[in-house]
């Protein structure tokens, strides 16, 4: 079975500075994606990012970008210029490919608090 | 982009009663959806899987006759919690696949409060 593992249960950063979520999973599949969700107080789902683990490039949106470690299984998410609306609860998640699947498998989160 | 719309928002009920919660999605053909349940602070656990027009299969105990879950159209997708106990309290989410597009969108989830 996929585990998605989130260290961090909770992480602060000031805001317009530089904040790195840490991530790791266990697969033994070769097919699979991995996502970076927040969730603010709203509690809506929200895609930051997307990694399909065929691509060595590291995925980039804007301010957010990953650092992907496909040998050691890690993928963190870097806040650059971090803002305050990017307060929120932030989970790493995992897909097996194909398409006949596409349910997520979820770390635990990490809640991430913006000072002015 | 698409959308998936997910109702009620919010529910209180009392113990003993059942709850319907509903997820439609509103422009896009959902051949799939999933439905996950979170506590406070807590991640989402899948619950079950939900292709239209057959049985949901359902994650390793998670209770099939307590939550029900019908996907009788390419847009809607029903879990409904019966015989409600306080337990059951969560917030329920909702997402959907489909449109031929590897991408899953969330409902706005579903507080349960059971009295």
């Amino acid at each position: 079975a996929q585990t998605v593992t989130q260290s961090q249960p909770e992480m602060s950063v000031q805001e317009a500075e530089t904040v790195t979520l840490s991530c790791t999973y266990d697969t033994s599949e070769s097919d699979y994606y991995l996502f970076w969700y927040k969730q603010p107080p709203s509690r809506q789902m929200i895609l930051v990012i997307r990694q399909e683990a065929y691509k060595q490039q590291n995925a980039t949106e804007n301010r957010f970008s990953v650092n992907f470690q496909k040998a050691a299984k890690s993928f963190s998410l870097k806040i650059s210029d971090s803002q305050l609306g990017d307060a929120a609860m932030y989970f790493c998640a995992y897909r097996r490919g194909g398409t006949s699947y596409g349910k997520l498998t979820f770390g635990q989160g990490t809640i991430l608090t913006v000072h002015p | 982009g698409a959308v998936v719309s997910q109702h009620p928002s919010w529910v209180i009920c009392k113990s003993g009663t059942s709850v319907k919660i509903e997820c439609r999605s509103l422009d896009f053909q959902a051949t799939t959806m999933f439905w996950y349940r979170q506590f406070p602070k807590q991640s989402l656990m899948l619950m079950a899987t939900s292709n239209e027009g057959s049985k949901a299969t359902y994650e390793q105990g998670v209770e099939k006759d307590k939550f029900l879950i019908n996907h009788a159209s390419l847009t809607l997708s029903t879990l409904t919690v019966t015989s409600a106990h306080p337990e059951d309290s969560s917030f329920y989410i909702c997402s959907a696949r489909g449109g031929g597009d590897e991408k899953l969108f969330f409902g706005s989830g579903t507080q349960l409060s059971v009295l």
